[in-house]
């Protein structure tokens, strides 16, 4: 059974930093590219970055390049979100999902919250 | 940056009755579009991938059809549990988007 559990959300103020986690198991995690998809309260879904199976290739929103880093370790089989300079607008349920043959999700955990305020 | 466009926002449909969702893009994604459920308090469920194949375990009353710009999704018979948000993504071309939704209410 796949299982997808991100932790590390918080409360931070503007400014600041968080790195989000993302455990996987139940599959071949270095076979698949994984990524991060935020929602803000009571709105629709964002992409916001992406890695690929080997962590060769990152892809990330407009909305956060420069900001926000993707990576993993295939050895821990994690992935990670480090978010720098960190904006009200950042406030979200940020999920972790695992990509599919293409770039669409088949798996998705349950999200961590994260806050931006002052 | 390929805008997607779903409608209609809010559909009301009573249970039994078959529920069409729309999907544009504003350019080409080929055929590489998948659409989410999204119940409140969950995280989204794949439904459909490739534009019309079903993810594991998704009952046959849901297809997808559609290629390039227009896509559709149609739910044949809508049950209790299939009324929530659903979200189309196109995966053809960085970045990633996601449409607004469109929400699947009880009339």
């Amino acid at each position: 059974e796949v299982q997808l559990v991100e932790s590390g959300g918080g409360f931070v103020q503007p400014g600041g930093s968080l790195r989000l986690s993302c455990v996987a198991s139940g599959f071949t995690f270095n076979t698949y590219a994984m990524t991060w998809v935020r929602q803000a309260r009571g709105k629709g879904l964002e992409w916001v970055s992406s890695v690929s199976g080997d962590g060769a290739t990152t892809e990330d929103a407009d909305s956060v390049k420069g900001r926000f880093t993707i990576s993993r370790d295939n050895s821990k089989n994690t992935v990670y979100l480090q978010m720098n300079s960190l904006r009200a607008e950042d406030t979200a349920l940020y999920y972790c999902a695992k990509a599919a043959d293409g770039y669409y999700n088949d798996y998705w955990g349950q999200g961590t919250l994260v806050t931006v305020s002052s | 940056e390929v805008v997607m466009t779903q409608s209609p926002a809010t559909l009301s449909v009573s249970p039994g009755e078959r529920a069409t969702l729309s999907c544009r893009a504003s350019q080409s994604v080929s055929s590489n579009l998948a659409w989410y459920q999204q119940k409140p308090g969950q995280a989204p469920r794949l439904l459909i991938y490739g534009a019309s194949t079903r993810a594991t375990g998704i009952p046959a009353r849901f297809s997808g059809s559609g290629s390039g710009t227009e896509f559709t999704l149609i739910i044949s018979s809508l049950q209790s549990e299939d009324f929530a948000v659903y979200y189309c993504q196109q995966y053809n071309m960085w970045p990633l988007t996601f449409g607004g939704g469109t929400k699947v209410e009880i009339k």
